[in-house]
C-alpha cells in the first residue's frame, strides 16, 4: 500500500513557470524525501526534510512539510525542459528501528520549451 | 566515484524459472536497499541490507530473497517466477542505514520481463 499520495498525477507547464507538487501521507514520519525519475530509469535524490523541519531549499527546489496536516509540497521555480520527469515523495517511518521508505505514486511533470 | 551499478540491465525469463540480480554499491557505502517498480503498484520496498544482515523486508512472498556480501555488494533472487514479477528492480546504496537520514543513491535498474 502507498503511504504517500501525490497530487496532481500529471502537470504540464511552460518553461519558466513554477511547478508545485503535493504529497500527503497517513502515519507519523521520521523524514520525507523527494526523488526524480527520468523515463523509467533510476531515481535521483532531490531533498530530505526531517519531521522537525518546516522548510528546506536546494537550488531551485523548495520543500515544505506540515506534520499536522501530514502533507508536503515540492516547488520547482523557473522550470526548464530538463525538469521533465516523474517526481516521487517517499516517507520514512522507522524511528530508531530499521524501517523502510514508502513511495507515493508520483507526479508526471512535463515542461514545454 | 562510480555510481551504483546493476547487472544485468535487461532480463527475459519464463514462468517458473528463477533469477538473480546483482547490485554493486558506491564504494564505501554499507547499506543496500532493493525496490520493485511496476505501473500498477508503483515503487515498493523489498528489503534493506546493512553490514551483511537483512534489516527489514517489505510485504513480498518468500520467493523474493537477497543477501549482502562482505564487500557490500548485494544480490536478490526471485524463485518460481510469475508473470506479475515483471518489473523494474531498483537497487539503492547509502553510507549507512535509511534510518540515519542517509541519502540513497539509486542504480539504473534491471528490467525483468517474465513470459
Amino acid at each position: 500500500s502507498q503511504q504517500g499520495e501525490e497530487d496532481p498525477q500529471a502537470l504540464s507547464i511552460q518553461e519558466g513557470e513554477n511547478a508545485t507538487m503535493n504529497c500527503s501521507y497517513k502515519t507519523s514520519i521520521n523524514n520525507l524525501q523527494w526523488y526524480r525519475q527520468n523515463s523509467g530509469r533510476g531515481l535521483v535524490h532531490l531533498i530530505l526534510i526531517r519531521s522537525n523541519e518546516r522548510e528546506k531549499h536546494s537550488g531551485r527546489l523548495r520543500v515544505t512539510l506540515d506534520t499536522s496536516k501530514k502533507s508536503s509540497s515540492l516547488l520547482i521555480t523557473a522550470s526548464r525542459a530538463a525538469d521533465t520527469a516523474s517526481y516521487f515523495c517517499a516517507t520514512y517511518a522507522g524511528g530508531t528501528s530499521y524501517g523502510k521508505l514508502t513511495f507515493g505514486q508520483g507526479t508526471i511533470l512535463t515542461v514545454h520549451p | 566515484k562510480a555510481g551504483v551499478t546493476q547487472t544485468p540491465r535487461y532480463l527475459i525469463k519464463t514462468r517458473g524459472q528463477q533469477v538473480t540480480l546483482s547490485c554493486s554499491p558506491i564504494s564505501g557505502h554499507r547499506s543496500v536497499s532493493w525496490y520493485q517498480q511496476t505501473p500498477g503498484q508503483g515503487l515498493q520496498f523489498l528489503f534493506e541490507y546493512f553490514s551483511e544482515t537483512q534489516r527489514n523486508k517489505g510485504n513480498f512472498p518468500g520467493r523474493f530473497s537477497g543477501r549482502q556480501f562482505s564487500n557490500s555488494r548485494s544480490e536478490m533472487n526471485v524463485s518460481t517466477l510469475e508473470l506479475g514479477d515483471s518489473a523494474l528492480y531498483l537497487c539503492a546504496s547509502s553510507l549507512g542505514p535509511i534510518r540515519s537520514y542517509n541519502e540513497q543513491f539509486f542504480g539504473p535498474g534491471t528490467r525483468l520481463t517474465v513470459l
